[in-house]
């Protein structure tokens, strides 16, 4: 267990349908990272946040989806009209900053797009 | 647009030999991270390279950041079958904490 939990860890939603992930990050890290993997693929930077901040979001990434952030602490991934091609493991990590600077993977959000 | 690329992609070993994998980024990093994930896990954090030919040894495992700071090594001696899984490097491309993770590579070691 690394201190960072995500909810729901299994998600199963039919095309077109809107679905939310939750982060929890280690408390006193700042920064906090959403990441998309697929199988036999490494993880695909999604966006990231420094506190409320959202700092970076990839270009790769849609309209469709979205990040908040609110107040610092727990964050949220949105995907509007889901597609099969959103079918992933959602990471989230919460890193620890200074000269280290490990990330803190959570256990993931499974999405399966019907 | 910024790429880091691994190789090999798959290595298979016989217990006690020895694995290396190796990243190569397109653009200077301004440091680099290795992570391992086991098959159905999470990535783990490994180690994190920030100087120019930096070398950092943890037990095994021996970790090379290139002078160029383009590209990195690990280097695992006499491997275990607790090795298996897949090693990511993942660089900061743009000193931003923006993290670009590589392709991977999956070590099977065979007992």
């Amino acid at each position: 267990d690394t201190g960072v939990s995500q909810d729901p860890r299994h998600k199963i939603t039919k095309r077109g349908q809107n679905v939310t992930f939750r982060c929890d990050p280690i408390s006193e890290h700042n920064r906090l990272y959403w990441y998309r993997q697929t199988l036999g693929q490494g993880p695909e930077f999604l966006t990231y946040f420094q506190n409320e901040a959202q700092l970076e979001k990839s270009r790769l990434l849609s309209d469709r989806f979205s990040a908040e952030r609110p107040k610092g602490s727990f964050s949220t991934l949105e995907i509007q009209r889901t597609e099969q091609g959103d079918s992933a493991m959602y990471l989230c990590a919460s890193p620890a900053g200074g000269a280290r600077d490990e990330q803190f993977f959570g256990p993931g959000t499974r999405l399966t797009v019907l | 647009g910024q790429q880091v690329m691994q190789i090999p992609q798959y290595q298979h070993v016989q217990e006690g030999e020895d694995f290396t994998t190796y990243c190569n980024s397109s653009t200077t990093l301004s440091n680099i991270q290795w992570y391992k994930q086991r098959p159905g896990g999470h990535p783990v954090f490994l180690i994190q390279l920030v100087k120019s030919g930096e070398v950092k040894k943890q037990k095994r495992l021996t970790f090379q950041f290139g002078e160029a700071k383009k590209n990195s090594s690990l280097h695992i001696t006499a491997t275990q079958t607790t090795d298996v899984g897949t090693y990511f490097c993942a660089g900061d491309t743009s000193g931003t904490y923006k993290y670009i993770f590589g392709t991977g590579t999956r070590l099977k070691v065979l007992a």
